[in-house]
Order: C-alpha cells, then structure tokens, then sequence
C-alpha cells in the first residue's frame, strides 16, 4: 500500500528565505508524485508533479520539486519565498495503475515579514 | 469558464437531520471523488465515482451517502449516522485513464459543513 509522510506539521520562514518542505512515501515501485497548495478556505491547486524523466520538477509560482529514489523523498523547494505563500502544503502520491492518491497531512507555511 | 462548482460555501445542519452538499462539474471528466478535511489529518476520501451510475467506498464512507447519475454531478449527504460531521469536503475530478491529463486532480473550492 502507498503512503506519504510530511515530518513537519508547521514551517515558519522570513519573506526572501528559502524553503524546503519535506516528503516522504512508501510505495515499492516509482510512483506519480504531487505537491498541493491550500490557501486558507479553498480548494487545492496543483503546484507541479512528477511521474518519470528528469528528477527535478519546476512548477508553477516559482516552486521546484526533486524525486530522489534512494531517499523515497520528494521535497519541495522554492529559493525565495512571499508573504503570499502562506499556506498548506500538500504531499500526494498514487501508484501507477491505482485510480486513487494517498494524500501527506499537510504542512502549514507561515511567512513572517 | 471550466472548472467545478462546490455549493453552499457554508452549510450548517442540526443534529439528526441529513443534508447534500452538492458538487458539479463542466471539465467532461469521468472520474469524481469527494474528501473530506480535517485540522492536521490530510486529506481522507469518501466516495469515488469512476463512471456515471458507479461508485465505490473510500476510506470514511460510513454516515455518509453518494449518487451519480449525470456525469456532470456528485452530490455527497451527510446523514445522520455520521458521528462527527462538523469538516471542510472537497469535491474533485479527473479526466479517465488514458486521456490528457488523466493524472491530475481538480479541486473545487470546498464546503464548511458545521453541525450545531
């Protein structure tokens, strides 16, 4: 069976400074691999994914993802983050033939200015 | 505009009483899910429907209820068997396997049901 991990519940950050939001998942073979962004009240929006290829995702509003196989991690990073990036983040993971993702807790970002 | 439709914004229900939440879509896709969202637990899924007139349990289904007989429509209701129903639910589609974007989920904005 999948599953995701995101160790951190909250990550607070000062405007300008990088970030990094960690994911972790279990699932034997390579799976699709995806980063969600909740703003408080609202649905999810798809910030980039990653199903084969080059290990170095870009997504949308300046984020960046790497798959790293030895590690079952697919961290999210972004090298310098707005006061608008506040939000949740979403790990998800769904096997190759499974019709259904396995979505992470989430990780709450908070920007200080 | 495509996209999908969560409607009301803001549901409050009394104890003992069903309500529908309702959850359209005009993006053509055969997939429909609908989760539910609780402080610090993710993401949990109900149902899913992967084709009009079929669905199938999720991982929470019990107390709640689903139908699908338009493509477009996937109405969820929260009766009154669900013990603790006071969350957010998000609805959610995906084009079926094997065409464009099969992969990626679409979110509606969510409805914030509260039982007083």
């Amino acid at each position: 069976a999948q599953s995701v991990t995101q160790p951190d519940i909250h990550i607070t950050v000062s405007e300008g400074a990088s970030l990094e939001l960690r994911c972790n998942y279990s699932y034997g073979a390579t799976p699709y691999l995806f980063w969600y962004v909740q703003s408080p009240g609202q649905g999810l929006q798809l910030l980039l994914k990653y199903f084969s290829g080059d290990t170095l995702v870009q997504g949308i509003k300046g984020f960046e993802a790497e798959f790293k196989r030895s590690q079952s991690s697919f961290n999210l990073r972004k090298p310098s983050v707005h006061w608008s990036d506040a939000a949740e983040y979403f790990c998800a993971v769904r096997a190759g033939g499974s019709y259904i993702p396995t979505f992470g807790r989430g990780t709450s970002l908070i920007v200080h200015p | 505009d495509g996209g999908i439709t969560q409607s009301p914004k803001y549901l409050f229900r009394k104890e003992g009483q069903n309500v529908t939440l309702s959850c359209e879509q005009n993006l053509n896709h055969d997939a429909m899910y609908w989760y539910r969202q609780d402080p610090g637990q993710g993401l949990r899924l109900i149902y899913y429907s992967q084709i009009v007139n079929d669905f199938q349990k999720g991982d929470i289904a019990e107390g709640y209820s689903v139908s699908r007989e338009k493509k477009e429509s996937f109405p969820l209701t929260v009766t009154s068997a669900q013990k603790n129903p006071t969350a957010f639910y998000l609805c959610a589609s995906k084009p079926s396997e094997g065409a464009p974007g099969t992969d990626t989920q679409y979110f509606g904005p969510g409805t914030r049901l509260t039982v007083l």
